[in-house]
């Protein structure tokens, strides 16, 4: 059974950089591709960005300048880092397995497994 | 605001059946992209219900079901059940977005 676990600081200041782990287990990471999404209070999903099995990425381009995603095979996890962290940031961050058919275009991709999540708020 | 747009609630009673709209535009389901359903209930992970419109992931009943037409899909629940109540979410690629994008969720309520 494939199972996702985030982890990381719940507090961050602003203007520092959010740092979140998300530990796979069930599966190697080698074989999917895997993604960040998050959900501010009263505000719906917003997909950061997705790494895949080559450790190539693609992030929303919103969030491009500040966000950077990458994996760690030898403890089976992958990462998250978001610079200069504004209130905005606040949220409820989820790593899932991203599925589909990865010869084709990641436009039809979908997520298969989900974390719980880790809140984070950013204030000083 | 969400670029996929949701009913904020629906409700039903046991046995009945409710639909959850996901409406989008020329950029997204109606240029043709795949809408999926996931299931969220409080305090656990979201849950993938629905994948490429209308293809259900192995242990999710056949009471559900999915449809696209257009720029909007749907999610239909039949013989309703008091386990079903949960925040639904549609998403989608967008075009304009360059990305993935989300519904804001439909709070589904069984009477």
């Amino acid at each position: 059974q494939v199972q996702l676990q985030e982890s990381g600081p719940g507090l961050v200041k602003p203007s520092e950089t959010l740092s979140l782990s998300c530990s796979v287990s069930g599966i190697s990471i080698r074989s999917y591709y895997w993604t960040w999404i998050r959900q501010s209070p009263g505000k719906g999903l917003e997909w950061i960005g997705y790494l895949d099995y080559s450790g190539n990425t693609k992030y929303n381009p919103s969030l491009k300048s500040r966000v950077s995603i990458s994996a760690d095979t030898s403890q089976n996890q992958f990462s998250l880092k978001l610079r200069s962290v504004t209130a905005a940031d606040t949220a409820v961050y989820r790593c899932a397995r991203v599925d589909g058919d990865y010869n084709t275009s990641f436009f039809y991709f979908y997520m298969d497994v989900w974390g719980k999540g880790t809140t984070v708020i950013v204030s000083s | 605001q969400s670029v996929l747009t949701q009913p904020p609630s629906v409700s039903g009673a046991p046995g009945q059946r409710v639909t959850i709209s996901c409406t989008g535009s020329s950029s997204n389901i109606g240029a043709g992209f795949d809408v999926h359903w996931y299931q969220h209930l409080p305090g656990a992970a979201p849950k993938l219900l629905m994948f490429q419109n209308n293809n259900r992931p192995s242990g999710v009943p056949d009471r559900f079901s999915g449809s696209k037409s257009g720029t909007s899909a749907s999610l239909a629940i039949t013989g309703l059940q008091a386990e079903d109540e949960a925040d639904y979410y549609c998403q989608s690629y967008d075009s304009s977005v360059s990305g993935w994008v989300f519904g804001g969720g439909t709070k589904l309520t069984v009477l």
